[in-house]
């Protein structure tokens, strides 16, 4: 079965400074791997996933399959990527059956 | 507009009265999902559904049914509910691409 691991439940930076969100993975194929993320009191969203290599919101996420790691990065948080950040993972190569991490709560601090 | 809408935001029940949280979606997708958001464990798949009548368990299905009759709604009963399934609930509608999420409905079993 596969799974996700996100080590960091809170994570506190300081604006213009950089950030990187860790998630490792547990899985035997060739996964899809997501990053969703939830602003307060709104819903979930997709932030990116790794088969379109975008960068969103000056966010990025490099796959290793060696360190099976998909971790998040910025160079210079903002104060309004303040949200909670989920990891997930898909099986099948899309966007169903997801299996997410436990979510890393992130505060930019003025 | 593509979205998916849960209903009702919020509710407050008693334990063993039978409820049902409303989920529909209006981009005409396959699959559908339930998860639950609890703090510390993220989300969890509780059922998804693959197509009108074809439904299957999650990771947490114990103490819950859903029903897929229609292609845009995807309901899911509490037949009895206890204060255990006190939780975030989320529905999520998703393409082979992405996976889009309703608002969430908090459940308070009391």
């Amino acid at each position: 079965a596969q799974r996700v691991t996100q080590p960091e439940k809170l994570l506190s930076v300081f604006k213009g400074a950089p950030v990187e969100l860790k998630c490792n993975y547990s899985y035997s194929g060739s996964p899809e791997l997501f990053w969703y993320v939830q602003y307060s009191r709104q819903r979930l969203q997709l932030l990116l996933r790794h088969i379109s290599r975008e960068s969103i919101k000056g966010f990025t996420a490099d796959l290793n399959k060696g360190e099976t790691s998909f971790h998040l990065k910025k160079p210079f948080a903002q104060e309004e990527d303040s949200a909670m950040y989920y990891c997930a993972l898909s099986p099948g190569g899309s966007a169903r059956q997801l299996t997410f991490g436990s979510g890393t709560q992130l505060t930019v601090l003025p | 507009e593509a979205q998916v809408t849960q209903n009702p935001r919020y509710l407050i029940t008693v334990t063993g009265k039978k409820l049902t949280v409303t989920c529909s979606q209006n981009m005409n997708h396959e699959y559908m999902s339930w998860y639950r958001q609890d703090p510390g464990l993220g989300l969890r798949q509780i059922y998804y559904s693959m197509n009108v009548e074809v439904t299957d368990k999650g990771d947490v299905p114990e103490g819950y049914k859903v029903s897929r009759k229609e292609k845009r709604n995807f309901p899911l009963i509490l037949e009895s509910p206890s204060p255990n399934q006190t939780s975030l609930y989320f529905c999520a509608s998703s393409s082979s691409t992405e996976a889009f999420f309703g608002q969430g409905t908090r459940l308070t079993v009391v």
